[in-house]
């Protein structure tokens, strides 16, 4: 069964507002990665956060991890247009065996 | 950064042929890859992990007859879909783990096969 849970399903903003996604999982991780995936295209990786670390930031992403509560959130501020996709985070417990979460479609409207 | 290939890009074939796709990792090596399928509008599943020299590990419901793995070099694994049918139309994303060169916390992906069975 897939592990990461993503909240919202699917968003629609319009541009300049940001997004906010959140990702939950079931096991204790060594890492966890946000990805984003245009439509019928491959993955683009965004960040990654390892268990140690409680924020990172990319540009205009923010990723946070609460592990106590075995939670993600990425935040993208200013969205454009461009950021239409769908987001997906992935959960490594030290296998490198990823899983993946359900996905959150992202659209922006401009 | 690591560069992973697919090939085909995308594949059209008549049920009950086999088709192959081929992962690789064009400028690192990687003794461990993983093959993905991912449904419309759905996330990646992952189906096995493919081990360079040994046997692949498949996730619980994945066939392993149906869905054949090879992993017969460090750059180099195939996933061949024998038998195909309509309801293995789908889209198919390889990923590689750097062993050196390259990040080693994380996967790189390749860019996907889209499959579609008559």
């Amino acid at each position: 069964s897939q592990q990461g849970e993503e909240d919202p399903q699917a968003l629609s903003i319009q541009e300049g507002e940001n997004a906010t996604m959140n990702c939950s999982y079931k096991t204790s991780i060594n890492n966890l990665q946000w990805y984003r995936q245009n439509s019928g295209r491959g993955l683009v990786h965004l960040i990654l956060i390892r268990s140690n670390e409680r924020e990172k930031h990319s540009g205009r992403l923010r990723v946070t991890l609460d592990t106590s509560k075995k939670s993600s959130s990425l935040l993208i501020t200013a969205s454009r247009a461009a950021d239409t996709a769908s987001y997906f985070c992935a959960t490594d417990s030290g296998t490198y065996k990823y899983i993946f979460g359900t996905g959150t479609r992202l659209k922006v409207l401009a | 950064g690591a560069v992973v290939s697919q090939h085909p890009s995308w594949v059209i074939c008549k049920s009950g042929t086999s088709v192959k796709i081929e992962c690789r990792s064009l400028d690192f090596q990687a003794t461990t890859m993983f093959w993905y399928r991912q449904f419309p509008k759905q996330s990646l599943m992952l189906m096995a992990t493919s081990n360079e020299g040994s046997k692949a590990t498949y996730e619980q419901g994945v066939e392993k007859d149906k869905f054949l793995i090879n992993h017969a070099s460090l750059t180099l694994s195939t996933l061949t879909v024998t038998s195909a049918h309509p309801e293995d139309s789908s889209f198919y994303i390889c990923s590689a783990h750097s062993t050196s060169g390259w990040s080693t916390d994380t996967q790189y992906f390749g860019p996907g096969t889209r499959l579609t069975v008559l």
